[in-house]
């Protein structure tokens, strides 16, 4: 069964630091990949996705991730991190094999950023 | 555009009790989701619905839950009778049309506490 991998359920970086949080898929065929945040007492929100077009995927809100097949990750990063980015992250996959289409979620990241 | 309404925000009951959450997905969009997402850990699909046809309901407990979407529009999910564990936000999503890499709109979701 497809899952997800997030390493490290905290990650506190200072205000304008990069920001790198990890997403680790397990599946012989690359599934599409999903960035979600989500804010205190809101849903999710997509932030980017990759569907095997290009292997560096822009989001919103400065994000970016890049899809590595080979280490099978799809890691987030941010070149500077903003107090507004405080948040939970979650890195979701779609099987392509799963003819539902649902999406399989990680157990997410909480990011802090320091002032 | 609205986007996906859910209701109640929060709702507390005792375990045994009976407890219904609503969802009004964005106009237009086919499919619905709803997810459970306990503390710490990430959404987790409960029942997919495309139109007012169930596509996954595979990790639904069916002996005390239960969803329905009347007119391929509004969802109702109930929980009866309600356990500990199921201390948890249940998130609504909905996304058009439902295919590989489509986007899944997320609603506020629903802040059950059972004790």
């Amino acid at each position: 069964a497809q899952s997800v991998t997030q390493l490290g359920s905290h990650v506190s970086v200072s205000e304008g630091a990069l920001v790198l949080l990890r997403c680790n898929y397990s599946s012989s065929v690359p599934p599409y990949l999903f960035w979600y945040v989500q804010y205190p007492n809101q849903g999710l929100q997509l932030l980017l996705k990759y569907t095997s077009a290009a292997t560096l995927v822009k989001g919103i809100n400065g994000f970016e991730a890049e899809f590595k097949k080979s280490e099978t990750s799809f890691h987030l990063t941010k070149p500077s991190a903003h107090m507004s980015d405080a948040a939970e992250y979650f890195c979701a996959v779609s099987d392509q094999r799963d003819s539902s289409y649902k999406l399989i979620f990680g157990s997410g990241t909480r990011l802090l950023v320091r002032p | 555009e609205a986007g996906v309404a859910q209701s109640p925000r929060y709702k507390i009951i005792e375990k045994r009790q009976s407890v219904a959450f609503w969802c009004n997905p964005i106009s237009g969009h086919a499919t619905l989701y709803w997810y459970q997402q306990i503390l710490g850990q990430g959404p987790k699909l409960l029942i997919q619905f495309q139109n007012n046809g169930v596509v996954d309901d595979s990790q639904l407990p069916k002996d005390r839950f239960s969803a329905e979407r009347l007119k391929g529009v509004d969802s109702t999910l109930k929980i009866q009778p309600a356990k500990l564990e199921d201390s948890a936000v249940y998130l609504c999503a909905s996304s058009f049309p439902g295919t590989r890499g489509s986007i899944q709109y997320f609603g506020a979701g629903t802040r059950l506490s059972v004790l």
